[in-house]
């Protein structure tokens, strides 16, 4: 059975930091691509990020390039998501999500970290 | 970037009645198009994708249809899990996007 699950969030200040982490289990790490999707409270869902299965490739939303930078450890099962400079408008629940072999639809998903950029 | 619309941004539906839930893409998504089904304090639930593929598990009630740049999602008679939001999504180009929702309450 698939696992996703998600850690790291929490409050901080306006230009702050956070690193999110996603443990994958129960599927063959390395052979997905893996994406981080966002869902602001009280509203829809926005794809934020996503790498490569080897990490070869990283794609962002316009809305967090430059400031998120996505990476994977396939050693460790870990998809991470460096969140830096964050703004009031990053406050969110963070998904990890697993795309299917067959193309980017999210077959899986983890339960979410909330960020909240408050000061 | 693929801006997805959906509509209506709420459906009022009773009981084993049919729901019929639009997306629409600004540009032509092919049949690239996935819909996921949400209820509240959970993660999304994939429940279509190829615009007509039910996903592993999901009850033939669902049904989705549609090419280019108009989907939709049937529900041909609504159970009471059903009620939820709904969101479709392009997965035709980068970025991907999702549209807005439409939520599917009892009426």
């Amino acid at each position: 059975e698939v696992q996703l699950v998600e850690s790291g969030g929490g409050l901080v200040q306006p230009g702050g930091s956070l690193r999110l982490s996603c443990a994958a289990s129960g599927f063959t790490f390395s052979r997905f691509a893996m994406s981080w999707v966002r869902q602001t409270p009280g509203k829809g869902l926005e794809w934020v990020s996503a790498t490569g299965g080897g990490g070869g490739y990283t794609f962002y939303a316009d809305s967090v390039k430059g400031r998120f930078t996505i990476s994977r450890d396939n050693s460790r099962n870990t998809l991470y998501l460096q969140l830096d400079s964050l703004r009031g408008e990053d406050t969110a629940l963070y998904f990890c999500a697993k795309p299917s072999v067959g193309g980017n639809w999210f077959e899986s998903w983890g339960q979410g970290t909330p960020v909240t950029v408050s000061s | 970037e693929v801006v997805m619309t959906q509509s209506p941004a709420t459906l009022s539906v009773s009981p084993g009645q049919r729901a019929t839930l639009s997306c629409r893409a600004s540009q032509s998504v092919a049949s690239n198009l996935a819909w996921y089904q949400q209820k509240l304090g959970q993660a999304p639930r994939l429940l279509i994708f190829g615009a007509s593929t039910r996903a592993t598990g999901i009850p033939a009630r669902f049904g989705g249809s549609g090419s280019g740049t108009e989907f939709t999602l049937t529900i041909s008679s609504l159970q009471s899990e059903d009620f939820a939001v709904y969101y479709c999504q392009q997965y035709n180009n980068w970025p991907l996007t999702f549209g807005g929702g439409t939520k599917v309450e009892i009426k």
